[in-house]
Formats: structure tokens, C-alpha cells, sequence
């Protein structure tokens, strides 16, 4: 299957600083890519869409200048997690979906970054 | 407001045994079910999926049924094998193509030898 490749896998920060994590497509284009949040227990929750060339659209509640997301190309895909705080600690994962396929099957996710903010 | 619910957060089955593991849902805007399988420090892959005009579909030893009047799914998986212990979380959207999933929390599959 295709691959899609989440860095860092987990980072450890200050209050008050900011964090990217990127998502690539390695081996496809990615025109569409998503990203997930999970708190421990809970489910996998989408935070936002993201369309290559566009601004993000973003879930109910999700507050997008804390959370920002650029996907500049069809192959990359990062979110800024601004102004960190000890709420923001959660497990994050990307998804990408493939240009040429419109279904769910066609969905790709990352390994996921867990995030621990002190 | 949890639309998609996987009420057991583990599961423990002998090898060779069947493994059921259960999702219900409570929009009934949804028609498109998967199911997806996470394996420790690897993102989730999809396994199965199954759309609200069957009731059943069947891939090797992987099986969704789906219950739309309970709004109800089950995945089962029979013979059961040491390298199926994964997390299984089970997803639904409004269409095939629709492009927000909303998952359940996961069911974690543990297969003893």
C-alpha cells in the first residue's frame, strides 16, 4: 500500500513554544490530507481538511490559529501547534488521500506524533 | 456527542477461535462503514469496509455484518491468528466517498497462542 510518513513521531516541549509536525506522501499525491487528534480513550477526531493550494477547513471547535496547516504541494502536508499548552498534549495523525482514488479505502495514515507539552 | 461507539476497549481470544468485535452508531445519515487495524507505533491500515445496501460482506477471514436497523456492526474474524492482535477501530461516513470519517475509540484485539 501507499506510504505516508509522519515526523516526529512524539516531542516533548515547553508551555509557550511551538510545534510542526509534518506528513508526507511518499509515493503518491496527496491532494487531499487530514488531520486527527486523539485523546487517550476517546476516538480518532478530525481537526481539519486540508486541500493542496488552499486554506484548511476546520471541525467545529478546532480553533485554526492555534492549529495551523499548510499543504503547500501534493506531497506535504504540516501542522503548527502554536503557543503550546498542557491541554494541546494529545496524539496526533495525519491521513492522505490519494489523487486518483475518491474512496475511504484510498485513505493513508501516518504513524502518528504524540505530543507532551510541559 | 459520540456518533460512532466501540463500547469494548479490549478483547482476549484464544488462537483459532473466532474474534467478534462490535461498533454502533448513532447517525443514521451514515451508509458507509470500515473497519481499520492499528498495529503499535504504525499509523491504521484499512482491513474492511461494507455500505448500508449489504448486510454482510466477506474478505478471507474477515467478515462485516451490518445491522442497519440496530445501527450495529460487527467485524469478525475467523480463524483468529497471533499476528491479528492490533487495535481495530471501526469508522463511518455519510457515502463512500464522503470525506469525514468519524471513528469509534478502538477495540484492542489480543490473540493468545
Amino acid at each position: 500500500g501507499a506510504v505516508v510518513s509522519q515526523h516526529p513521531s512524539w516531542v516533548i516541549c515547553k508551555s509557550g513554544t511551538s510545534v510542526k509536525i509534518e506528513c508526507r506522501s511518499l509515493d503518491f499525491q496527496a491532494t487531499t490530507m487530514f488531520w486527527y487528534r486523539q485523546f487517550p480513550k476517546q476516538s480518532l477526531m478530525l481537526m481539519a481538511t486540508s486541500n493542496e493550494g488552499s486554506k484548511a477547513t476546520y471541525e467545529q471547535g478546532v480553533e485554526k490559529d492555534k492549529f495551523l496547516i499548510n499543504h503547500a504541494s501534493l506531497t506535504l502536508s504540516t501542522l503548527t501547534v502554536t503557543s503550546a499548552h498542557p491541554e494541546d498534549s494529545s496524539f496526533y495523525i495525519c491521513s492522505a488521500r490519494s489523487a486518483t482514488g475518491g474512496a475511504n479505502e484510498k485513505l493513508f495514515f501516518g504513524s502518528g506524533t504524540q505530543l507532551s507539552v510541559l | 456527542d459520540q456518533q460512532v461507539k466501540q463500547n469494548s476497549p479490549s478483547l482476549s481470544v484464544q488462537e483459532g477461535r473466532i474474534s467478534i468485535l462490535n461498533c454502533d452508531y448513532t447517525n443514521s445519515m451514515f451508509d458507509y462503514f470500515l473497519w481499520y487495524k492499528k498495529y503499535p507505533a504504525e499509523g491504521p491500515t484499512f482491513l474492511i469496509s461494507i455500505s448500508s445496501i449489504k448486510d454482510k460482506n466477506e474478505d478471507g477471514r474477515f467478515t462485516v455484518f451490518l445491522n442497519k436497523s440496530a445501527k450495529h456492526l460487527s467485524l469478525h474474524i475467523v480463524p483468529s491468528q497471533p499476528g491479528d492482535s492490533a487495535v481495530y477501530f471501526c469508522a463511518a461516513s455519510a457515502r463512500r466517498g464522503a470525506q469525514k470519517l468519524v471513528f469509534g475509540q478502538g477495540t484492542r484485539l489480543t490473540i493468545n497462542p
